[in-house]
């Protein structure tokens, strides 16, 4: 099985700041690595496909990069509706699994 | 609009079995693949199965297969999850998702989850 692994595992930042969290594949998964965001109590939510496509109604504030097994979800300027816990998963192949998840809090 | 429903969930002794459905809306069930991912209670997410548009075929995480079966209805527009032989550790909310047609097929429509509790 591929493994994903995401850093840091919690942060904490203001409204305003720039914030980038990473995630790492076992093996090459090209750019089949997607991200989602889920806040409490809610389903996840897709905010990245394609290591840099942004769904649709997302805002511009979220990007992604990143292709093989190194990948990055950046938020611009992080709004107070951005925290929350932030997935990655690779859709390479089956078992599609995620990484553990990145807690963003509250400074 | 484009909607997922899941029901079924409760509690159930170590052991037992319980059906997962998930009744779509909104779009041409019938066309997509669609999984199935759980949350155990303070984890992260975790990939449980899959199958295609005409079921024909599925996959599941080893740490089920055996014991859950994923199946579709398409002239009802219900996914369904069987669970069989279920234990502590199955105790999660399990969501519904579609598997979109976009490159890389990323899970773009997901339902509100519904919650399996496995305790005697």
């Amino acid at each position: 099985d591929i493994q994903m692994t995401q850093s840091p595992s919690s942060l904490s930042a203001s409204v305003g700041d720039r914030v980038t969290i990473t995630c790492r594949a076992s093996q090459s998964i090209s750019n089949y690595l997607n991200w989602y965001q889920q806040t409490p109590g809610k389903a996840p939510k897709l905010l990245i496909y394609a290591a840099s496509s942004l769904q649709s109604g997302v805002p511009s504030r979220f990007s992604g990069s990143g292709s093989g097994t190194d990948f990055t979800l950046t938020i611009s300027s992080l709004q107070r509706e951005d925290f929350a816990t932030y997935y990655c998963q690779q859709s390479f192949t089956t078992p599609r699994t995620f990484g553990q998840g990145t807690k963003v809090e509250i400074k | 609009e484009v909607q997922l429903v899941e029901s079924g969930g409760g509690l159930v002794q170590p052991g037992g079995s319980l059906r997962l459905s998930c009744a779509a809306s909104g779009f041409t069930f019938s066309s997509y693949w669609m999984h199935w991912v759980r949350q155990a209670p303070g984890e992260g997410l975790v990939w449980v199965s899959r199958i295609n548009s005409d079921g024909s075929s599925t996959s599941y995480a080893d740490s089920v297969k055996g014991r859950f079966t994923l199946s579709r209805d398409n002239a009802k527009n219900t996914l369904y999850l069987q669970m069989n032989s279920l234990r502590a550790e199955d105790t999660a909310v399990y969501y519904c998702a579609r598997q979109a047609e976009v490159t890389v097929q990323p899970l773009d429509v997901w339902g509100q989850g519904t919650t399996v509790t496995v305790s005697s």
